[in-house]
């Protein structure tokens, strides 16, 4: 059974600096990586989306790389800001349209 | 803009009473999933339509049913909602391949009193 797992739970840095998340999971058999942003009470926003057969994806500030043999994804965030604060998910998309997601990082950035 | 649209927004119901949760698509996408999170947990998949092919996962509760009418609609049912259903009702959508990733409704969040 696929789990993922994210690191940290929670952050806070002060605004302007550069950031990972982690997220790993457990079996290499996926479709692709897909990460969210969820403000409090809302829904999910994708960020970045890789294929299994990408290794990374870039919007803007954001980069997310990705490496399926070892089961891992990192989130980096550039200078990062005030407006970043929220929760990062990250979700696998197994073969049969199944997306099995991270508990999530709470991220908070301070100005 | 095309987009996934969840209705409503909040909803509070009683112990017991039924319930029905309504998401609409205009992406065309041929799959459409509804997931349930609660506070600071991941969101975890009920069920999903293949098209009109219902997928139930092998946990989701007898409590909650689902329809699809047509391609743009999909209802979340509650039959007895409890005070354990309380939660954050996501609404999702994908192409047949998923290579496009999944696109999500604003959720609906439900409230047993």
């Amino acid at each position: 059974k696929q789990e993922v797992t994210q690191i940290p739970a929670a952050l806070s840095v002060p605004e302007g600096e550069n950031l990972v998340l982690n997220c790993s999971f457990t079996d290499s058999a996926i479709y692709n990586l897909q990460w969210f942003r969820q403000d409090p009470g809302k829904g999910l926003t994708s960020l970045l989306l890789i294929q299994s057969s990408q290794r990374e994806q870039t919007s803007g500030r954001l980069n997310a790389s990705l490496d399926k043999s070892s089961g891992r994804s990192t989130l980096y965030i550039a200078a990062s800001q005030p407006g970043d604060s929220a929760t990062y998910l990250c979700a696998v998309r197994e073969y049969g349209n199944k997306l099995v997601f991270g508990a999530g990082t709470i991220l908070r950035v301070k100005s | 803009d095309a987009m996934v649209i969840q209705n409503p927004r909040y909803q509070v119901t009683q112990f017991g009473k039924p319930v029905t949760l309504s998401c609409s698509q205009t992406l065309n996408h041929n799959v459409m999933y509804w997931y349930q999170q609660k506070s600071s947990q991941a969101p975890k998949l009920l069920f999903h339509y293949y098209d009109k092919d219902f997928n139930n996962e092998a946990d989701t509760p007898d409590n909650f049913q689902s329809r699809r009418p047509n391609t743009s609609f999909c209802f979340l049912d509650i039959r007895s909602p409890g005070l354990g259903d309380a939660a954050m009702y996501l609404c999702a959508t994908s192409t047949r391949t998923g290579v496009d990733g999944y696109t999500f409704g604003s959720g609906t969040r439900l409230t047993v009193v």
